[in-house]
């Protein structure tokens, strides 16, 4: 059973405008949720990370939100760029262990 | 570039073979990882050391058998493998497991996409 869910295996988007992606989790004990982003041939690359004392962490284009009641986390890319076409999974890890469960992962296009 | 290597990248074996997959990283942390990601499933974690002790083993079947011979190089010895391993199999490391109770971010490496024949 999938703690951490992406069900949004695809996300077209234009150039310039917002790329949403969203992450459903089940687990009540994560508290410290991470984006990685991942192009063909390499491997996973840390983007932005938000702990669960937080509901809002920027960087640059960037933007992760956590809503802790509905299990719910999502990354705001704005303004999409042709080269954040990738592959983005979202995970989370619980207490102080550093396992961290993964979600199936969205692949994004941006279309120029 | 990435501060974690991975060799093989292509691995192909059958059944009886013995190989063995290599991660090195060159960012002086003391916690590696080795995950495994099938066709359509998430990353899995198999294994995690931390200044070279296994401190995480999820289940994983025995014809697994990592080593972590120093904090820089961890190393997945592969022996009569099934069809169903066949997978990509990530390395990755980070600063400790964890640093006053929040998850260091873990950076992967390229990956080792195995194909058991």
């Amino acid at each position: 059973d999938q703690q951490v869910k992406q069900n949004s295996p695809s996300l077209s988007v234009q150039e310039g405008r917002i790329s949403i992606l969203n992450c459903d989790y089940t687990n009540s004990m994560f508290d410290y949720f991470l984006w990685y982003k991942k192009y063909p041939a390499e491997g996973p690359t840390f983007l932005i990370s938000i702990s669960s004392i937080k509901d809002k962490n920027e960087d640059g284009r960037f933007t992760v939100f956590l809503n802790k009641s509905a299990k719910h986390l999502s990354l705001h890319i704005v303004p999409s760029q042709p080269g954040d076409s990738a592959v983005y999974f979202c995970a989370a890890s619980a207490g102080a262990g550093n396992k961290l469960t993964f979600g199936g992962g969205t692949r994004v296009l941006v279309k120029p | 570039e990435t501060g974690v290597t991975q060799t093989p990248r292509h691995l192909v074996m059958g059944m009886t073979n013995k190989k063995s997959l290599k991660c090195e990283q060159h960012l002086g942390h003391n916690a590696m990882y080795w995950y495994k990601q099938s066709a359509k499933k998430p990353l899995e974690l198999m294994f995690v050391y931390s200044l070279e002790e296994r401190v995480e083993n999820n289940s994983v079947p025995s014809r697994f058998s990592p080593e972590c011979p120093n904090s820089s190089h961890l190393f997945l010895h592969l022996h009569t493998l099934q069809p169903e391993d066949s997978a990509l199999y990530l390395c990755a490391s980070s600063q400790d497991v964890t640093t006053r109770g929040v998850t260091d971010t873990q950076y992967f490496g390229p990956g080792t996409r195995l194909t058991v024949l």
